[in-house]
């Protein structure tokens, strides 16, 4: 059974840093074809993916945020770490991370979604 | 990279059917057959509807139906039930590994 969870502080200071952890069970980063992205939603509004990584630590950003972002993963394969620098409360959002998976010809979305992490960036 | 572009709201009363669309450009909707939907109800989770514009994941009903037609990706629900209102937000691939999803759409089952 895929399940994915969130960890990380629900308060952050402007200018900080945030990171954040996606715990995986079911799965690891070391099985072919997998990925975990991270997706946020700020209050009442729209869903925007921010990063995605995969099974051969092929990494990918949001153009908008690539300078702020960084996705790494655990040496266990079994946690991806997304780190935010810089944090504005416009930042302020609950955080997902999802899995996916990457094979030629198809593109699944995103299967399995976290129960999410609301940050909220403030003084 | 820009948001796609959904309504804000459609509504329909049970049994009947309703269509959100999707606009995006040639460089995401338009160029790809990678779009997918997404149901998300209050303080829940985004639930995979559809993929690949018109696959529906193992245990979606039968009653969600996806299309595209240009830049314009389309998701209707099929004789509409109460448990259909949410939130639902379409999602394309953009080109070189990165996506984008839409402004999203409430449903309201009247």
């Amino acid at each position: 059974q895929i399940t994915l969870k969130e960890s990380g502080p629900t308060l952050v200071k402007p200018a900080q840093t945030l990171t954040l952890t996606c715990s995986l069970s079911g799965f690891s980063l070391s099985t072919s074809e997998v990925g975990v992205g991270w997706i946020r939603q700020p209050p009442g509004k729209a869903l925007e993916w921010l990063a995605l990584l995969y099974w051969n630590d092929n990494r990918n950003y949001s153009p908008s945020l690539k300078s702020r972002l960084t996705i790494t993963r655990d040496t266990s394969k079994t946690q991806v770490v997304l780190t935010m620098n810089n944090l504005d409360p416009v930042d302020t959002a609950t955080y997902y991370c999802a899995y996916t998976e990457d094979k030629s010809g198809t593109d699944i979305g995103f299967d399995y979604w976290g129960q999410g992490a609301l940050v909220t960036v403030s003084s | 990279q820009s948001a796609l572009t959904q309504p804000r709201s459609v509504s329909g009363s049970p049994g009947q059917s309703v269509t959100i669309s999707c606009t995006g450009t040639g460089s995401d909707v338009g160029g790809y057959n990678y779009v997918s939907w997404y149901q998300q109800h209050p303080g829940k989770a985004p639930k995979l509807m559809v993929y690949d514009v018109t696959k529906r994941p193992s245990g979606v009903p039968d009653r969600f139906s996806g299309s595209k037609s240009g830049n314009t990706a389309s998701l209707t629900i099929s004789g509409l039930q109460t448990e259909d209102e949410a939130d639902y937000f379409c999602c394309s691939y953009a080109g070189s590994s990165t996506y984008v999803f839409g402004t999203g759409t409430k449903v309201t089952v009247l």
